[in-house]
């Protein structure tokens, strides 16, 4: 069974602080993606990330995809209030039939 | 911006009552998904669809449910007899397929509320 486990689960910083959100498994997966989600809301795609060793940056984000795609990275420069939120990361399954197997997710509060 | 539409928003029915979640994909996109999100839980898979059959289902996909996509454009989630602990937000998505990778996009959910 494929399973991700994110760290930490909940980060509470100041507005200006970096951070840095893990999302590790002992399996390995094709790709790997990254989500954010609002409450009552579904799951809205960040990145994705295909290549072994891959860093992707949007604005002040930066996703890194491991050597051996079985783990990954979420860094957040100069965190602000507005990138308070749920982050979820999910990888696609062995099945190849295009499910997702998500992470317990992280939820970040960022203080004024 | 294309959008998953989802409907309703919120539902809740008696338990043993039969519900049916809908859901309109992307208009372009082939794949489609189920999903649920019980309340400070994971997002868990229940079924992907594809050339108008299951192509995975998970454990949770038992008997009592079940998918369709009846006219083209429409793909929905029915629970034969709820029970109490199919209450969760209910997510469909829909995926394309660019060079392999799939981008998903996700509908704001339906929460059910069995009582």
């Amino acid at each position: 069974t494929q399973l991700l486990e994110q760290s930490p689960q909940f980060l509470s910083i100041q507005e200006g602080e970096n951070l840095t959100v893990y999302c590790n498994s002992s399996s390995v997966f094709s790709s790997l993606q990254w989500y954010r989600q609002e409450p009552g809301e579904g799951p809205v795609l960040l990145v994705t990330v295909v290549t072994g060793g891959e860093v992707k940056k949007l604005k002040r984000l930066t996703f890194q995809f491991g050597d051996a795609r079985k783990d990954s990275s979420l860094h957040i420069t100069a965190a602000q209030p507005g990138d308070t939120g749920l982050y979820l990361c999910a990888g696609h399954g062995s099945s190849n039939t295009g499910k997702l197997i998500f992470g317990q997710g992280t939820t970040l509060q960022v203080k004024p | 911006e294309p959008e998953v539409t989802q409907t309703p928003s919120h539902q809740v029915t008696q338990m043993g009552q039969e519900v049916i979640l809908r859901c309109v994909p992307i208009s372009n996109h082939l794949y489609f998904y189920w999903y649920r999100q019980i309340l400070g839980q994971k997002v868990e898979f229940l079924v992907s669809f594809y050339n108008n059959e299951i192509s995975e289902k998970s454990e949770i996909f038992d008997d009592q449910f079940s998918v369709e996509r009846p006219d083209g454009s429409n793909f929905t989630l029915k629970i034969r007899s709820t029970k109490l602990e199919d209450s969760a937000m209910y997510f469909c998505a829909s995926s394309g397929k660019t060079g392999g990778v799939r981008g998903y996009t996700f509908g704001s959910g339906t929460r059910l509320t069995v009582v």
